[in-house]
């Protein structure tokens, strides 16, 4: 079974940007969830996907946007970069709905680097 | 308020030692607790996770970990490392009940020398 895939591995853009960054979960996976990870603030929630519903929404401001279609893969969207959304964002996948007892499988993230 | 910490932002040990990563939680209720491994350029890959039931979990690569609800801790634990562990290691919780609404400890860097 292949893993979760993220495209493209590597952006970068420059600020006032906007940005997309797309997630293939695992086959058969309906929850897509995405992290921020900085040297500065560790690994922070964004958001998760369910069937095309956002069921959970991080601390971040509205720039940061998402969607799943109805395949299952996500895309995250942020707009008017700013030099802080340098990061890696990882997307992660999991199977169930069954309150957060599922494994999320990551994959290997999106380097953004901001300039 | 909720959170995760982990105190070592950095430990070294040599190859062969034993190894203890800590991991303290500030829930309302005993939250679901999980270990990832994350090695460089890398995704996150889970360890082991605790729900409930016995407080003492396997993981893959032979580690394990305590759950210890008297210290509000979930420390990882390897009787012997290999150089191969090098990585960064991150606690994260869940609220029980909760959707996939991790919150990340800030992960301990794990250097191995020979």
């Amino acid at each position: 079974k292949a893993g979760v895939t993220q495209t493209p591995r590597y952006l970068i853009k420059t600020r006032g940007q906007q940005v997309t960054l797309s997630c293939s979960p695992i086959s058969g996976h309906r929850s897509v969830s995405w992290y921020q990870q900085t040297p500065g603030q560790g690994l922070q929630f964004l958001f998760e996907y369910f069937s095309e519903t956002q069921r959970n929404k991080g601390n971040f401001p509205g720039r940061f946007s998402g969607r799943q279609f109805s395949n299952s893969r996500s895309e995250m969207n942020v707009s008017t970069l700013e030099l802080g959304d340098s990061a890696l964002y990882l997307c992660a996948s999991s199977s169930k709905t069954s309150g957060g007892r599922d494994e999320q499988f990551f994959g290997p993230g999106t380097r953004l680097t901001v300039l | 308020a909720q959170s995760v910490t982990q105190p070592d932002i950095h430990i070294t040990v040599s190859e062969g030692a034993s190894l203890e990563l800590r991991c303290n939680y500030s829930y309302g209720a005993t939250p679901y607790l999980f270990w990832y491994v994350q090695s460089p350029g890398q995704g996150l890959q889970l360890l082991l996770k605790y729900f409930s039931g016995d407080t003492l979990v396997q993981g893959i690569k032979g580690f394990e970990a305590e759950f210890k609800r008297s210290q509000s801790s979930f420390n990882l634990r390897k009787p012997s490392v290999h150089w191969s562990d090098a990585a960064e290691y991150f606690c994260a919780v869940v609220p029980s009940g909760g959707y996939q609404k991790v919150t990340f400890g800030t992960g301990t860097k794990l250097q191995v020398i020979p």
